[in-house]
């Protein structure tokens, strides 16, 4: 079975950093871009960002470029998501899912479970 | 503001048939091809459509996807309970290098 797997909640104060991850298994991890998706309290998906784990490749939404780093260790099949400096404007739920496609763009199958992440002083 | 909109709320009856509109531009829907998400209440999305009308294994033949010009659009028939949820839009765009996503609509089954 295809899954990907994510890390817990976390609670955390403004300023800390904070990395959050992605782990796949069923499948080759190298063979499928992995991407988050920032989901706001009560609010919609928003597409942050994807990386290529067979490169490393990133490539970061405009309104998330170089507020959060996308990275992956691709020897233990896992993706992760990294804040530097978090904001209470960071409190959202993260889902990581798994880029699929026939040739062109694709879409995202499967979903993570999705990662709770609350900042809060 | 998404950059693809969708209505944000819809609803019917059981039994009804409804439809969810997901509207963009040359550089998203008018390009590329379609995603549709489903998300039930408190778990993470689900592929609904892919390739603008392809169904993956599991999903009922009642829902449906189709696509003109630069709107997309999500049928459902024979309304059940279970369907109320929130769907969503997504497509890549070729203007912003990346993929965008509708804001949602959540649909109610009355």
């Amino acid at each position: 079975e295809v899954q990907l797997v994510q890390s817990g909640a976390e609670v955390k104060k403004p300023g800390e950093s904070l990395r959050i991850s992605c782990k796949g298994s069923g499948y080759s991890f190298t063979s499928h871009w992995i991407t988050w998706v920032r989901q706001m309290p009560g609010k919609g998906l928003e597409w942050m960002g994807r990386i290529d784990p067979s490169d490393s490749y990133t490539k970061y939404s405009p309104s998330f470029q170089g507020h959060v780093t996308i990275s992956v260790d691709k020897s233990i099949s896992t993706a992760y998501l990294q804040w530097s400096s978090l904001k209470a404007s960071d409190t959202a739920m993260y889902y990581c899912a798994r880029r699929d496609s026939n040739g062109y763009y694709g879409w995202f199958d499967p979903w993570g479970q999705g990662t709770l992440v609350t900042v809060s002083s | 503001q998404s950059v693809l909109t969708q209505p944000p709320s819809a609803s019917g009856t059981p039994g009804q048939r409804v439809t969810i509109s997901c509207s963009g531009s040359r550089s998203n829907i008018g390009s590329n091809t379609v995603s549709w998400y489903q998300q039930l209440p408190g778990t993470a999305p689900k592929l609904l459509f892919y390739s603008t009308n392809q169904r993956p294994s599991g999903v009922p033949d009642r829902f449906s996807g189709s696509k003109s010009g630069t709107s997309a659009s999500l049928a459902i028939s024979g309304l059940q309970s279970e369907d109320e949820a929130d769907y969503y839009c997504a497509s890549w765009d070729d203007s912003l290098n990346g993929w965008v996503f509708g804001g949602g609509t959540k649909l109610t089954v009355l």
